[in-house]
């Protein structure tokens, strides 16, 4: 049974570029959550996906967006890049209710230069 | 303004003793603890998690115990493996809200 995968799993962009991370949740999960991880900082939620629709959102500027497809895989979208945005960004999957047994993939590692 | 506030960057315990890991957080709405374990190049995995109806949860090596007048918790793992050397964060989250807050992380070392 695949866990929850992600891709790429590195990514340099330069300042202003925009990126596109992709995560496939596990299977049976349809409930997808994004997180930040700043280095030496825990995750910080950025939203989360159910029936393809943001349900909720952190506290992160207009320029994270984000889809959820009818497969229930899901993008994180970041334009305009900054140097800040440099991070583990990392899906994780759960069943919608049960959103406290989030299962995480390993992450994308995005440096912006 | 961190919520969930783990004050040990780092924890060093001897093989077979017990590990004890910290937490507190600032808001009294939070009713749900979860603790996450995290291996390098890995995602963080779910370890064990309380309600705040509870002061206790166990579950096999690892026990989590909740001070809600302190808004304060704690997991022990007792007995300390080498296995268990990792990243530890604790998380919290607030009645039927999906946003879990994370703390920064305890990086736990078993010594040989």
């Amino acid at each position: 049974d695949a866990g929850v995968t992600q891709s790429p799993t590195h990514l340099i962009k330069t300042r202003g570029q925009q990126v596109t991370l992709r995560c496939s949740p596990k299977s049976g999960h349809d409930t997808v959550s994004w997180y930040q991880q700043a280095l030496g900082q825990g995750p910080q939620f950025i939203f989360q996906y159910y029936e393809e629709e943001e349900r909720q959102r952190g506290n992160f500027p207009d320029r994270f967006s984000g889809h959820q497809f009818p497969n229930y895989s899901s993008e994180l979208n970041v334009n305009a890049l900054l140097l800040g945005d440099s991070a583990l960004y990392l899906c994780a999957s759960s069943l919608v209710g049960a959103y406290e047994k989030l299962f995480f993939g390993s992450g994308t590692q995005l440096s912006v230069l | 303004d961190q919520q969930v506030k783990q004050n040990s960057p780092s924890l060093s315990v001897q093989e077979g003793r017990i590990s004890i890991l910290n937490c507190d957080y600032t808001n009294s709405m939070f009713d749900y603890f979860l603790w996450y374990k995290k291996y390098p190049a890995e995602g963080p995995t779910f370890l064990i998690s309380i309600s705040s109806i509870k002061d206790k949860n166990e579950d096999g090596r690892f026990t989590v115990f909740l001070n809600k007048s302190a808004k304060h918790l704690s997991l022990h793992i007792v007995p300390s493996q080498p296995g268990d050397s990792a990243v530890y964060f604790c998380a919290a989250s607030e009645g039927g809200d999906d946003k879990i807050i994370f703390g920064k992380g305890t990086r736990l070392h078993i010594l040989p």
